[in-house]
């Protein structure tokens, strides 16, 4: 199985501040590579997918960016409804993986 | 607008069955694929299972080959997890998810219901 890795696991930040949360790839995973937002006793929500293309209704500031095994999801200025948890995805083998998710606290 | 509402998560002992149901609504369900994935308390996510629109391929992670079963009844627009064999490491919020993409699936969820608790315990 492809191993996804999220560094860092958790963040502190402000609100208005750039966020940049990085995920690397066993192996190269071309651009099948998808965003999604967890909030506490919430389903996840699709932000991004094939890098960077945003998921209807998702504003704007997320974008994300990488090719190969190395990916980013940059918010570029926080709000407080994205204080949340973020997960990385591979589409790229049929025995789908995610990382391990990157808690995105409040300062 | 799409729905996907889970059902028959329970208090179950190791070595139990166990039959998820997920009920869909708001689109054609015969035409998307279909994902269960879940979540242990405190931990991250993880995809269990796939099956095509058609039911004609289906795919399980590791952790759940030859004892989880996912099937579909395009008739009554219902997917559903048959899990045996239940150890406590699958104790977990099991979510249905539906793939973004017809009838090639995508492998990525754009849509997913709001889970059903499994706690497998003695």
């Amino acid at each position: 199985d492809i191993q996804m890795t999220q560094s860092p696991s958790s963040l502190s930040a402000s609100v208005g501040d750039r966020v940049t949360i990085t995920c690397r790839a066993s192996q190269s995973i071309s651009s099948y590579l998808n965003w999604y937002q967890e909030k506490p006793g919430k389903a996840p929500k699709l932000l991004i997918y094939g890098v960077s293309s945003l998921q209807s209704g998702v504003p704007s500031r997320f974008s994300g960016s990488g090719s190969g095994t190395d990916f980013t999801l940059t918010i570029s200025s926080l709000q407080p409804e994205d204080f949340a948890t973020y997960y990385c995805q591979q589409s790229y083998s049929t025995s789908w993986t995610f990382g391990q998710g990157t808690k995105v606290e409040i300062k | 607008q799409v729905q996907l509402v889970e059902s028959g998560g329970g208090v179950v002992q190791p070595g139990g069955s166990l039959r998820l149901s997920c009920a869909a609504s708001g689109f054609t369900f015969s035409s998307y694929g279909m994902h269960w994935v879940r979540q242990a308390p405190g931990k991250g996510l993880e995809w269990v299972a796939f099956i095509r629109y058609d039911g004609s391929n289906k795919y399980y992670a590791d952790s759940v080959k030859g004892r989880f079963t996912i099937s579909r009844d395009n008739s009554k627009n219902t997917l559903y997890l048959q899990m045996n064999s239940l150890r406590p490491e699958d104790t977990a919020v099991y979510y249905c998810a539906k793939d973004f993409r017809d009838p090639i699936a995508a492998g990525y969820f754009d849509y997913w219901g709001q889970g059903t608790l499994v706690t497998v315990s003695s």
